[in-house]
């Protein structure tokens, strides 16, 4: 595709449900980043995969998130439980210098 | 850790006039990114400085990367209304992981 897609654009989710966000990286990128960013703040490190190995999820705030690419390509961000506090747009992005953006999912934990 | 401060975190400015913004690391940095993100859109990549004290333009926009490399600035001059967004600088320290700014929401007064 021409850029990177995301999915859902929109999601409201009742407090414990479980959510799975998708991110479609621009093809033949091997680096794909998750961010979480809050309104009005820069958007916020999650994890980082190179290929299919996910190298670092130091910034994933809890064990509810987990995140996997398992063929290098498309990825998926899972939140397990969501609280009040995940509530935010999560960024994919992928780009083996500079960052190619998604439009971001905005999630609303009721 | 490992952090950019970037300031101010509003400029208000008449069409016409300039704008700044500056981003500081306490450790130098490999590389900055600079981004902008328009209102309800996504951070989209303008430009990435290397060098010691790099000078980089794109029209009315000028980027500077510090001697030290461990601070960068974003001065736009006479300043229109498709301007408006926040701008973020993102530091890499590692060969992936960029560190982001909180960004810069530049608002042009009516």
């Amino acid at each position: 595709g021409a850029g990177v897609s995301q999915s859902p654009r929109y999601k409201v989710a009742k407090r414990g449900q479980d959510v799975a966000l998708r991110c479609d990286p621009i093809s033949g990128h091997v680096s794909l980043f998750w961010y979480q960013q809050a309104l009005g703040q820069g958007p916020e490190f999650l994890t980082y995969f190179q290929n299919e190995a996910q190298l670092d999820k130091s910034g994933l705030p809890s064990d509810r998130f987990f995140a996997e690419r398992p063929e290098g390509s498309v990825s998926t961000l899972k939140i397990q439980r969501t609280q009040q506090e995940d509530s935010a747009v999560y960024l994919c992005a992928s780009g083996n210098n500079e960052q190619f953006f998604g439009p971001g999912t905005r999630l609303t934990v009721l | 850790g490992q952090q950019v401060m970037q300031i101010p975190q509003y400029q208000h400015v008449q069409e016409g006039e300039d704008f700044t913004t500056y981003c500081n690391s306490s450790t130098t940095l490999s590389n900055i990114q600079w981004y902008k993100q328009r209102p309800g859109g996504h951070p989209v990549f303008l430009i990435q400085l290397v060098k010691s004290g790099e000078v980089k333009k794109q029209k009315r926009l000028t980027f500077q990367f510090g001697e030290a490399k461990k601070n960068s600035s974003l001065h736009i001059t006479a300043t229109q209304t498709t301007d408006v967004g926040t701008y973020f600088c993102a530091g890499r320290y590692s060969n992936y992981q960029l560190i982001w700014g909180a960004g810069t929401k530049l608002i042009i007064k009516p």
